[in-house]
């Protein structure tokens, strides 16, 4: 029972480059969502998913980009990363309903340089 | 959009000791969860809340949601070292809408 899957666990960019953070789940939850988290602050949305093919943007989605092709998968784009994009970075889901919380995943640790 | 606001941002205890934080907001929420991440993991539900006025406890965590809606809290009881770690509330607002809105964290440390 893996729950949320991320990869890579630790990354470091150059400035300008693009990568894709990966977020699996394998418990057949309908959202799933992208969080940000900064020292002392507390964790900002970045984009969710109430299923396949359907997302929004969340508080602060500047400079990322998602997809959802599959009820599994939901991985997050950064293309030309900035220094401002050095954060870790939670993937959640959730079966829906007003009687459950989010399952995280352990998170990916993103240094731009 | 709604805001959480959550005191104290950390705290510094003897084992042993009771804790106590809290979450207050200007709007209303129809769901509260406490939440705990250890270091290098991601948060872990510990309680969630669902009507005004409840009072559920966990082992040595209880926690409250509040009358008007607009705020909660979260006691520890009888510290131990495995309590260390960053706790955060989280909202869940308009019915229907799955979008938790989350505190800036209580960084609790304990010295032994």
């Amino acid at each position: 029972n893996a729950g949320v899957t991320q990869t890579p666990k630790f990354r470091i960019l150059k400035i300008g480059q693009s990568m894709t953070l990966q977020c699996a789940q394998d418990m057949n939850h309908n959202y799933m969502y992208w969080y940000r988290q900064d020292p002392g602050m507390g964790l900002k949305l970045i984009y969710y998913s109430v299923g396949a093919g359907i997302t929004d943007k969340g508080e602060v989605p500047n400079g990322y980009n998602v997809s959802r092709s599959t009820t599994e998968d939901f991985p997050l784009r950064l293309e030309l990363a900035a220094p401002s994009q050095t954060s870790v970075y939670f993937c959640a889901s959730s079966p829906g309903g007003d009687y459950y919380g989010y399952t995280f995943g352990s998170g990916t640790r993103l240094t731009v340089v | 959009g709604q805001q959480l606001n959550q005191s104290p941002q950390s705290m510094f205890i003897q084992e042993g000791e009771d804790v106590s934080m809290n979450c207050t907001s200007s709007s209303i929420f129809n769901t509260w969860l406490w939440y705990k991440q250890d270091p290098g993991e991601g948060p872990v539900l510990l309680i969630a809340l669902y009507k005004a006025g409840e009072l559920t406890s966990n082992g040595r965590l209880t926690a409250q949601f509040g009358i008007t809606r607009k705020d909660s809290f979260l006691n520890i009881s009888a510290s131990i070292p495995s309590d260390v770690g960053i706790y955060f509330c989280a909202g869940r607002g308009i019915q229907g809408a799955q979008k938790l809105v989350f505190g800036q964290g209580t960084r609790l440390t304990i010295n032994p």
